[in-house]
């Protein structure tokens, strides 16, 4: 089944403390992203990576890294999270630009 | 980037043909147009996309406009599992979809 992961599903952390999401897809998709979904900001893209090695940043990228080693994996590092850094996050992979998106069910993540 | 204009909610009867409608007056030549919609407490879940000619799949039918300019997302008979954002999306820089604030669907039996 074709699918995009992400882990953890529910993270609470505090200040300060680097933490990693984890995201992984099976279907070799080139194209994987990440987005925090905000009340009343709807989805926001934080960085994407068009492939092994290659990532560039998305709208709001402060605060995060992310690394693209292998074509299944996009982790999103958060080195000191901060507590507006509170969102639910997601992770999507794709073929190509205009082609269909799969996204991960969501990490929802709280920085204390 | 290139902006959508969505009602923000609407409401259908369990059953019934549901058409939502999207503005996007500024859409380039070669933009697709994206639907995507989100179940509560789920993902975003693609439903459809196009260039120029309506397409249909298993989900919903999409109707573009001749000048492009605006596009119907048509659920042939609304269930109550259809009830979720639906989102109309042209794509960004860097591939991003900018998903706005959508059209929340209201489904009632």
């Amino acid at each position: 089944e074709a699918q995009v992961t992400q882990n953890p599903r529910y993270l609470i952390t505090v200040t300060g403390k680097k933490l990693t999401v984890t995201c992984s897809q099976n279907m070799n998709h080139e194209y994987m992203s990440w987005y925090r979904q905000d009340p009343g900001l709807g989805l926001r893209q934080i960085y994407y990576s068009m492939n092994v090695e290659v990532t560039d940043k998305g709208d709001v990228p402060e605060g995060y890294k992310v690394s693209r080693k292998e074509k299944r994996n996009f982790p999103l590092i958060l080195e000191s999270p901060s507590p507006n850094q509170t969102s639910l996050y997601f992770c999507a992979s794709r073929v190509g630009r205009d082609t269909e998106a799969f996204f991960g069910q969501g990490t929802r993540l709280t920085v204390v | 980037d290139a902006k959508t204009t969505q009602p923000n909610s609407m409401e259908s009867n369990e059953e019934e043909p549901v058409h939502l409608p999207c503005n996007h007056s500024t859409i380039s030549g070669t933009d697709y147009i994206h639907w995507y919609r989100q179940l509560p407490s789920q993902g975003p879940e693609y439903v459809i996309h196009g260039l120029t000619s309506n397409v249909n799949n298993r989900m919903a039918s999409l109707a573009i406009a001749e000048d492009r300019k605006s596009s119907t997302l048509i659920l042939h008979r609304a269930t109550l599992r259809d009830a979720a954002v639906y989102y109309c999306i042209l794509p960004g820089s860097g591939y991003a979809l900018n998903f706005g604030k959508g059209t929340s669907l209201l489904v009632t039996p």
